[in-house]
């Protein structure tokens, strides 16, 4: 069963307009943590906002928000104002609380491509 | 501040040829080092991770392998490519290694078998 979502595999955007990326996750653990990343064409996979399950606020940083609804295991990526830069391909990722002492695994989704235009 | 390397940016090698991309990372100590791949337009692909020196975890069997001779240092090796390794692999670092914790990437390394 496939742990994270992101149902839309494209999207425009016209620049200074927000977009709203999609995202849910399949888990049974109670703690977890919800990643944001941000691919542009480069390839650099730069980390943008982070969201763990017992907070109880939704994360914000800068023009990136995440719209978190627990019951309903979506962590959706608002960004605001968007710009040219932010063209990119975006997905999220969650991390689950691991018993295993070694390492705990990063799973993606398989990603949003974004295209704002001027 | 922390900074990740890998190298080389870009290689095209013959399906048979032998691999090694290297991951180096500064100005932390002990981190926990990951190596994802990444096909054309696909999400990421854990393959390996270490949580110190010699210590390697394999998630995917194949014909790949990682090593981890230092610290800050995490290789990936083959000794005989298929057509199937071409894609893009990412080298992420951490610390802590806790559901809470942020990985982060390096600049990838755009791999292509022929």
């Amino acid at each position: 069963a496939q742990k994270i979502t992101q149902t839309q595999p494209g999207m425009f955007v016209q620049e200074k307009e927000a977009v709203t990326l999609d995202c849910t996750y399949d888990t049974s653990d109670q703690s977890y943590g919800l990643f944001w990343y941000k691919q542009p064409s480069s390839g650099e996979m730069i980390f943008l906002i982070y969201q763990g399950s017992y907070d109880e606020q939704n994360a914000t940083e800068g023009r990136y928000s995440l719209n978190f609804q627990k019951a309903r295991k979506s962590a959706n990526l608002v960004i605001s104002a968007s710009q040219l830069g932010d063209s990119a391909m975006y997905f999220c990722a969650m991390r689950e609380l691991m018993i295993k002492a070694a390492g705990n695994k990063l799973t993606f989704g398989g990603g949003t491509r974004v295209l704002v235009k001027p | 501040s922390q900074t990740i390397h890998q190298w080389p940016a870009t290689l095209v090698q013959p399906v048979g040829s032998p691999l090694s991309l290297e991951c180096t990372v500064e100005g932390t100590s002990n981190p926990n080092l990951y190596w994802y791949r990444q096909a054309a337009g696909r999400g990421l692909q854990l393959l390996f991770y270490s949580v110190g020196i010699g210590q390697i975890s394999s998630e995917v069997p194949q014909n790949l392998s990682a090593s981890r001779p230092q610290d800050r240092q995490f290789i990936l090796s083959s000794k005989k490519l298929l057509l199937s390794d071409s894609g893009f692999y990412l080298c992420a670092w951490e610390l802590g290694g806790g559901y809470t914790d942020t990985q982060y990437f390096g600049p990838g390394t755009r791999l292509t078998v022929l």
